[in-house]
């Protein structure tokens, strides 16, 4: 399995600001995920980073809210723009290294918007 | 679009009893897997089947996959506060570079 790390682990932001989250991973990975999850609630997919180009975003979800860069096999970044207290959510990266699709997850970004 | 449906959606048991957890959909997945997600934490993968009617233990969890690869359940024998947690089901359709459809959840809570 892959070890992945988050930064911030959580940030208090103001309403219209906008935040930068990095996932890292310890081993190169072709396929990074970054999923938000909602207090009490499970995970939603967000999109898909893909190196070297464009990420491929969910259904409700939009680069110019959430870009997301993809530099190398073993680095990702998704920012949440132009904030608002519905942004308010945990953040989680995640890699796939397997052909069984199995996923490990990054321990989260808190996000807490004002 | 595929949705999975956890039931039930909470759970509050006593230390020591048994307990069931089910993921369903009307969709087939090449593989279905059970995360554990603590607080202040990502999900954990337990457990990955691929078989129609497998079952895979991991010492006091079976995991069972249906025989039409649509649903799946979680059983635990003996409840202990340490499987305290939010459970997540996921499918994937097919093999190899695929996005998980993850479950709606089951928070359970194990009262000592």
């Amino acid at each position: 399995s892959a070890v992945i790390s988050q930064k911030p682990s959580r940030d208090i932001c103001q309403r219209g600001t906008s935040l930068t989250i990095q996932c890292q991973v310890d081993s190169q990975v072709t396929m990074m995920f970054w999923y938000r999850q909602q207090p009490g609630q499970s995970l939603t997919l967000i999109a898909t980073a893909n190196q070297g180009s464009e990420a491929t975003y969910e259904s409700g979800f939009v680069i110019d809210k959430f870009p997301i860069s993809r530099p190398n096999l073993t680095f990702s970044t998704l920012t949440v723009s132009n904030m608002s207290p519905e942004d308010s959510s945990i953040y989680l990266c995640s890699v796939a290294t397997t052909v069984l699709n199995e996923q490990f997850f990054g321990p989260g970004t808190r996000l807490t918007v004002l | 679009t595929q949705l999975l449906e956890q039931s039930p959606q909470f759970l509050s048991i006593q230390e020591g009893e048994n307990l069931t957890v089910y993921c369903n959909s009307s969709s087939v997945f090449s593989s279905l897997q059970w995360y554990r997600q603590e607080p202040g934490e990502g999900p954990v993968l337990l457990v990955t089947v691929v078989t129609g009617g497998e079952v895979k233990k991991l010492k006091r969890l079976t995991f069972q996959f249906g025989d039409a690869r649509k649903d799946s359940s979680l059983h635990i024998t003996a409840a202990q506060p340490g499987d305290t947690g939010l459970y997540l089901c996921a499918g994937a359709s097919n093999f190899g570079n695929e996005k998980l459809t993850f479950g709606t959840g089951t928070r359970l809570t194990i009262i000592p």
